[in-house]
C-alpha cells in the first residue's frame, strides 16, 4: 500500500544550528503536504504545509522542500532551540480532505 | 476558545471488556477525526465525520471499533472486547472544514488493555 516514511529516527542537535527532517513518500498522487510536531502527551500540532505545486514554502523559523522527482519532503528548522525538542511527522493527503497518512515520526533533540 | 478534549486521559481495561472514548471538538468545527497512534509509530486514520453526511469508516480496523457523533458535536469511540493489541493513544481531531490544515488535534486518550 501507499505509504510515507522517515529516514532518521532520531535527530540530535546543538541548540543554535539548524536541523533538517527528511522524510519520504510513496504515493506520486499526494498533492497536499503538512509538517506536524508532536510533544510528549499532547496531540500533533500543525506546523507548516505545502501545495504539489510549489517546492518550497517559508514559515517563521521553518521551511519545507518538496521534490516531487524523488518524493520527498524536508523541514529546517533555523536556528534550533529547546523547545523544538519533539517528534515530528510528515503527512500527505491525496484529494480526500478526509485522510492523512502519517508517516513514523522523527525524534528531533535539542543539546545545549 | 477552548481546544479539542478527550475523556479520560488514560484508561485501563481488561481483555475482553467494552471502553468507550470521548471527544469534545471545537465549538463550530463541522469535521471530526479519529487516529489511534501505537507506540513509536505514526498517526493511523480510524473514522472521519463530516457535517450530516455518512462518515467515512474505511480505517476502522474490526467490527469491533465504532464511532458516533450525537449532534454533529460530541463524539464516542467505542471498542467491543478489547484486544491487547488494541492498546494505542486515540487521538481526535476537529477541523472547521474538510481542509486538512485545519485539524485541530486533542491530547489524546491512552488505552491499556491488560
Amino acid at each position: 500500500g501507499e505509504s510515507v516514511g522517515l529516514h532518521l529516527p532520531t535527530l540530535s542537535v546543538q541548540e543554535g544550528d539548524n536541523s533538517i527532517i527528511n522524510c519520504a513518500y510513496s504515493n506520486s498522487a499526494s498533492d497536499y503536504f503538512i509538517w506536524y510536531k508532536q510533544e510528549s502527551g499532547k496531540g500533533p500540532q500543525f506546523i507548516i504545509d505545502i501545495r504539489s505545486n510549489m517546492d518550497k514554502r517559508q514559515g517563521q523559523r521553518v521551511t519545507v522542500l518538496l521534490n516531487k522527482t524523488v518524493k520527498h519532503l524536508s523541514l529546517q528548522i533555523a536556528a534550533t532551540q529547546p523547545g523544538d525538542s519533539a517528534v515530528y511527522f510528515c503527512a500527505e493527503n491525496t484529494g480526500t480532505a478526509s485522510k492523512l497518512t502519517f508517516g513514523t515520526g522523527t525524534r528531533l533533540q535539542v543539546t545545549l | 476558545g477552548a481546544g479539542v478534549s478527550q475523556s479520560p486521559s488514560n484508561k485501563v481495561t481488561e481483555k475482553g471488556k467494552d471502553v468507550e472514548l470521548r471527544c469534545d471538538p471545537i465549538s463550530g468545527h463541522t469535521a471530526l477525526y479519529w487516529y489511534r497512534q501505537s507506540l513509536g509509530q505514526g498517526l493511523e486514520f480510524l473514522i472521519y465525520f463530516q457535517g450530516n453526511s455518512a462518515p467515512d469508516k474505511s480505517g476502522l480496523p474490526s467490527d469491533r471499533f465504532s464511532a458516533e457523533r450525537t449532534g454533529g458535536s460530541v463524539s464516542t469511540l467505542t471498542i467491543q472486547r478489547t484486544q491487547q493489541e488494541d492498546s494505542a493513544v486515540y487521538l481526535c481531531a476537529s477541523s472547521p472544514g474538510t481542509a486538512p490544515r485545519g485539524q485541530f488535534f486533542g491530547p489524546g486518550t491512552r488505552l491499556t488493555v491488560l
